[in-house]
């Protein structure tokens, strides 16, 4: 069992430019979702999945996009990225039924926009 | 406004050392995790709890549903205890609210 997966590791992008953060975990969770991190602050909501074709935003939507075609990947598109963006993202996915359930979390991408 | 809220922000204690890291919250919750981050790594969930005491070797998580309120706890500490420790609370769907987390320090 891999868990969750996340590439890249790290990634340098200039403002404007695009790119998609990849995501996927092998333990059949319906729930997935992204989360960025900036200092001082908790993780927050970008974007969750509760299963493959449906999606939905959470608190910090804006310039990003996701998708869920399968079970197993949710990638996060940046659509023109801009230095607010920098961060670190993180991926997690978890059994759908409700709040009684352990996150499992990726290994985090750091981000840097010029 | 903060759901969470933990103290203290940092701490640096010396090897051997018993650590509390305090959380509290605003909300009802289905349960309450407490995640280990270590520098430069992914987060690792430590503990998941909705009542009483839960133990895993030198570490300890109580929860007080009524005062709202946790703590997590560190036995005999060791450099390799230090990382990032976040409270995170989950809603009866699958809401979650994260604190800003504990940065932790031990000394040789």
């Amino acid at each position: 069992n891999a868990g969750v997966t996340q590439t890249p590791k790290f990634q340098v992008l200039k403002t404007g430019q695009s790119m998609t953060l990849q995501c996927a975990q092998d333990m059949n969770h319906e729930y997935m979702s992204w989360y960025r991190q900036d200092p001082g602050m908790g993780l927050r909501l970008i974007h969750y999945s509760v299963g493959a074709g449906i999606t939905d935003q959470g608190e910090v939507p804006n310039g990003y996009n996701v998708s869920r075609s399968t079970t197993e990947d949710f990638p996060l598109r940046l659509l023109s990225a801009a230095p607010s963006q920098t961060s670190v993202y993180f991926c997690a996915s978890k059994l759908l039924a409700g709040g009684y359930n352990e996150q499992f979390f990726g290994p985090g991408t750091r981000l840097t926009v010029l | 406004k903060n759901e969470v809220e933990q103290s203290p922000q940092n701490l640096t204690a010396q090897e051997g050392e018993f650590i509390t890291i305090n959380c509290s919250y605003s909300v009802g919750i289905s349960a309450l995790h407490w995640l280990q981050q270590h520098p430069g790594g992914g987060i690792v969930s430590l503990f998941m709890l909705s009542s009483g005491k839960k133990k895993h070797g030198r570490l300890i998580a109580t929860i007080n549903i009524q005062e709202k309120h946790s703590s997590l706890h560190i036995t005999a500490s060791h450099p390799r205890d230090s990382a990032v420790y976040i409270c995170a609370v989950s809603l009866g769907g699958n809401q979650f609210y994260f604190g800003t987390g504990t940065s932790l320090t031990v000394i040789p």
